[in-house]
């Protein structure tokens, strides 16, 4: 069984900063590319960024709106994928999912942005 | 960014019936490599989304053939036959040619 668990959400004052974490098993996560996806609240999807597996040197992209101030990271080893968000704004409140590029989705991982 | 527009916003059905949602880009989504990475997912209240098909047609696993996506270039459409109460909730295009990825505004599915 798929298992997807995403934690480090929570409650964050603006300039703040996040380290969300994301736990798979279930699945070969080596093979596969990795995603976070946000939801604002009432809101639809937003891609926020993507890192690649070893066959493509774990290369990575992101939203421009979030650039310079998101990383993206993994660590195969433990089938774990990592989203470190910095400066954060009201604008960032939403929920945090992590995707096996889309396929696999988890339960997500509330950040809430708010003096 | 590829713009995907979704129509309509929203849709009423009764159980049993058929609808079809429309998903255009402002971009060709045919990919270099000649693939077509147009997604269309399902949320439903309080869950997170669901693949339900890949690459324009194809079926993830576990989804059943009532869900059939056609289409393409710019033009796609999924289309719901003899609709259940389980299939309610908001549905999404998404195209993975070009980043950044994006996703259509969505389609709620409500009952009549």
């Amino acid at each position: 069984e798929v298992q997807i668990l995403e934690t480090g959400g929570g409650l964050v004052k603006p300039g703040g900063s996040l380290r969300l974490s994301c736990a798979t098993s279930g699945f070969n996560f080596n093979d596969y590319f990795m995603n976070w996806v946000r939801q604002a609240p009432g809101k639809g999807l937003e891609w926020v960024a993507q890192i690649r597996n070893k066959n493509y040197n774990y290369a990575t992209y992101y939203a421009e709106s979030l650039e310079g101030r998101v990383t993206i990271s993994r660590d195969d080893s433990k089938s774990s994928v990592y989203l470190q968000v910095s400066s954060l704004r009201a604008e960032d409140t939403a929920i945090y999912y992590c995707t096996s590029h889309f396929a696999y989705w988890g339960q997500g991982t509330l950040v809430t942005v708010s003096s | 960014d590829v713009v995907m527009t979704q129509t309509p916003v929203s849709l009423s059905v009764s159980l049993g019936g058929q609808v079809s949602i429309s998903c255009r880009s402002s971009q060709s989504l045919v990919h270099n490599n000649g693939n077509t990475y147009l997604s269309w997912y399902l949320q439903k209240p309080g869950q997170s989304p669901q693949l339900l098909i890949y690459k324009v047609s194809n079926r993830f696993s576990g989804i059943s053939d009532r869900f059939s996506g056609s289409g393409s270039g710019t033009d796609f459409t999924l289309k719901i036959s003899r609709v259940e109460p389980d299939d309610l909730g908001v549905y999404y295009c998404g195209q993975g040619t070009q980043y950044p990825n994006t996703f259509g505004a969505g389609t709620k599915l409500e009952l009549k």
